[in-house]
């Protein structure tokens, strides 16, 4: 799978928009970028996917590059609960590595 | 919808001792696959089932883990002799077809303590 680098931290002010991104600059053409957040010590939370378009769900928005190589999580109005490591992986969804791959990931903090 | 069961929440044995971790997917779901996280360090793939069948246990750190998910529904997740090395947070997911790239469910993890 290919490598993601993302900043380390961010923080954003509540009820703003975040936007988290991510470089993927080696990711294949059947790769598809994952999102999930890890809020303390829960079990890590999958938040959207999306191959080539953009996605949108109740949750969040993903918006990627018309080459691939970049994305950005957007988090419209973000809360509080917000906080959490946010992890962006690149991995084949079908039929191929069904593994996971976690990086360090960027540690949101949403300020009040 | 119920989502992922783990079971227990938290684990203190000794060294030496074996446990075992239950996980039970969503109801339906044909994959399971186990994670880690220890020491503080990242998270990482263990195994894979489709069903009840093993599809990838690259992850597997050596063979006192053994993995088991009989009848294709729930998996246990068996450390004997456990090592101090194993303390952690074992995370149990699941997704529900095969070659479709959903997201998974994780469960909210076994914290396993060896002492």
């Amino acid at each position: 799978d290919a490598k993601t680098t993302q900043p380390t931290s961010m923080d954003c002010a509540e009820g703003r928009a975040a936007n988290l991104p991510c470089n993927h600059s080696t990711i294949s053409g059947n790769e598809y970028v994952y999102w999930y957040r890890q809020i303390h010590s829960q079990g890590p939370q999958y938040i959207i996917h999306g191959l080539k378009n953009n996605e949108t769900n109740e949750m969040a928005s993903l918006i990627i590059t018309e080459d691939r190589k970049s994305s950005t999580l957007i988090l419209p109005h973000a809360t509080l609960r917000d906080t959490a490591v946010y992890y962006c992986i690149v991995r084949v969804g079908v039929f191929g590595n069904e593994k996971l791959t976690f990086g360090t990931g960027t540690r949101l903090t949403i300020i009040p | 919808e119920a989502g992922v069961t783990q079971f227990p929440s938290h684990s203190v044995i000794e060294k030496g001792q074996t446990v075992t971790l239950r996980c039970d997917p969503i109801s339906g779901h044909d994959n399971l696959y186990w994670y880690r996280r220890v020491m503080g360090k990242e998270i990482k793939f263990l195994l894979h089932f489709v069903k009840e069948s093993k599809q990838d246990e690259s992850g597997m750190p050596n063979n006192r883990f053994l993995a088991e998910r009989t009848g294709g529904t729930y998996s246990t997740l068996k450390v004997q002799p456990a090592e101090l090395e194993d303390s952690g947070v074992y995370f149990c997911a699941s997704s529900q077809v095969w070659g479709r790239p959903d997201g998974y469910t994780f469960g909210s993890g076994t914290r396993l303590t060896v002492v």
